[in-house]
């Protein structure tokens, strides 16, 4: 089956650093990776779509300046939280679309970051 | 726009039993697809089934099963045979055709008692 991965699985950094996070599509050409934040005990919130070459949409009340994402290959995304703060902690998961038929959407592990 | 209700915050099934799990969804599209998902505590996300709308057969993956009424916009999941692995967050979650993303519902923790 198709693979997605995420690195680091868990970051920790200081309020006012920037931490980055990259999601690979491992096995398989993704035109669309989404990014989610997931808060304890909730459900998935969608932040931006992001498609190969364009910029990323974001969901309203995401802050773009704040969540940088890049979509420059077919395989790999990054977001970029910039001049993190601790209300920022939480576990971010990528996920990736095939190209083809349905257009499965696979995600990755997840990255867990604080912000101290 | 799309949205996903589950209305069962937490539910519990002993072991060799079934349950199911529910979740109704309101969408103005006519082409749609609709999944579930579970969540172990590694929060790996894990595709469960999928249903296309346009098919009227609901969609079976061994041990799971799903009921989807189009008319009522409702989609619950079976489970039988409730095994100890089963227990995790489930998520409802639908999208429309395209390069649109998963909305997902409020999800459903599933314990499952020895």
């Amino acid at each position: 089956g198709a693979v997605v991965s995420q690195h680091p699985s868990w970051v920790i950094c200081k309020s006012g650093t920037s931490v980055k996070i990259e999601c690979r599509s491992l096995d398989f050409q993704a035109t669309t990776m989404f990014w989610y934040r997931q808060f304890p005990k909730q459900s998935l919130m969608l932040m931006a779509t992001s498609n190969e070459g364009s910029k990323a949409t974001y969901e309203q009340g995401v802050e773009k300046d704040k969540f940088l994402i890049n979509h420059a290959s077919l395989t790999l995304s990054t977001l970029t939280v910039t001049s993190a703060h601790p209300e920022d902690s939480s576990f971010y998961i990528c996920s990736a679309r095939t190209r083809e038929g349905l257009g499965e959407q696979y995600f990755g592990p997840g990255t867990r970051l604080t912000v101290t | 726009a799309q949205t996903v209700t589950q209305s069962q915050p937490e539910m519990s099934v002993q072991e060799a039993e079934t349950v199911t799990l529910s979740c109704t969804y309101d969408t103005s599209e006519s082409d749609y697809y609709l999944f579930w998902y579970k969540q172990p505590p590694s929060r790996q996300m894990i595709l469960v089934i999928r249903q296309e709308a346009y098919k009227q057969q609901n969609a079976t993956e061994n041990r799971f099963s799903v009921n989807f009424q189009k008319a009522a916009k409702s989609f619950s999941l079976k489970i039988s045979d409730s095994q100890l692995g089963d227990a995790a967050m489930y998520f409802c979650a639908s999208r429309t055709s395209g390069n649109t993303p998963l909305v997902f519902g409020k999800g459903t923790r599933l314990s499952v008692i020895a």
